[in-house]
């Protein structure tokens, strides 16, 4: 069976201090890949999705970058925080091809100081 | 205004009650999700639909494509049913992009 890890679960971090969250997901190969975001008291907005390793789509613009090392890792970045990056942050993946069912890791609180 | 509007906002209920969650949205779509997020953040999907009708449980979710409509039920409702319930859908353009109504709050007291 498929399964996602996100971590960490949760992070503190100084403004202008750098981030990396990772993604990865098992029991799937070519998987589209994605980082939504949940701001407090907004729903969840798409920021990036990735149908292959390199391949990067961007939704909105902002402060952060996604990259795909490898098949199955995707992974969120920023060189230097705001204080509005702070929020909930969830990687999902859903199989190749439009129109599949997302699936959801656990997400990573983030606080920014 | 939202593409995916959702009503309530919050619900609250008594246990063992019919709950019905409304979400119409306002693009065309291939899919529509719906999305349980409970307290601690993470979200379980319920169901996928493109037409019709489907339940898990005591779950049922249905979808009017022409109205452009869809409806979460939970029959029997429970405390452990109190979350987070998100609509969202697939479409506008886009074959991989979710947008995400702002999601219902129910809490089921006992």
């Amino acid at each position: 069976s498929q399964t996602i890890h996100q971590w960490p679960a949760t992070l503190v971090q100084p403004v202008g201090s750098p981030l990396s969250l990772e993604c990865t997901v098992e029991g799937t190969s070519n998987p589209n890949l994605y980082w939504y975001r949940q701001a407090a008291g907004r729903g969840l907005q798409l920021l990036f999705y990735s149908v292959g390793i390199g391949q990067i789509s961007s939704e909105v613009p902002q402060n952060l970058s996604a990259s795909r090392p490898q098949d199955r890792q995707f992974i969120l970045s920023s060189k230097k925080l705001l204080l509005s990056d702070s929020g909930f942050y969830l990687c999902a993946w859903s199989r190749a091809g439009a129109g599949q069912p997302q699936h959801f890791g656990d997400g990573t609180r983030l606080s920014i100081l | 205004k939202n593409e995916v509007e959702q009503s309530p906002q919050n619900l609250t209920a008594q246990e063992g009650e019919f709950i019905t969650i409304n979400c119409s949205y306002s693009v065309g779509i291939s899919a529509l999700h719906w999305l349980q997020q409970h307290p601690g953040g993470g979200i379980v999907s319920l169901f996928m639909l493109s037409s019709g009708k489907k339940k898990h449980g005591r779950l049922i979710a249905t979808i009017n494509i022409q109205e452009k409509h869809s409806s979460l039920h939970i029959t029997a409702s429970h405390p452990r049913d109190s979350a987070v319930y998100i609509c969202a859908v697939i479409g506008g353009g886009s074959n991989y992009k979710l947008t995400f109504g702002k999601g219902t709050l129910l809490t089921v007291n006992p």
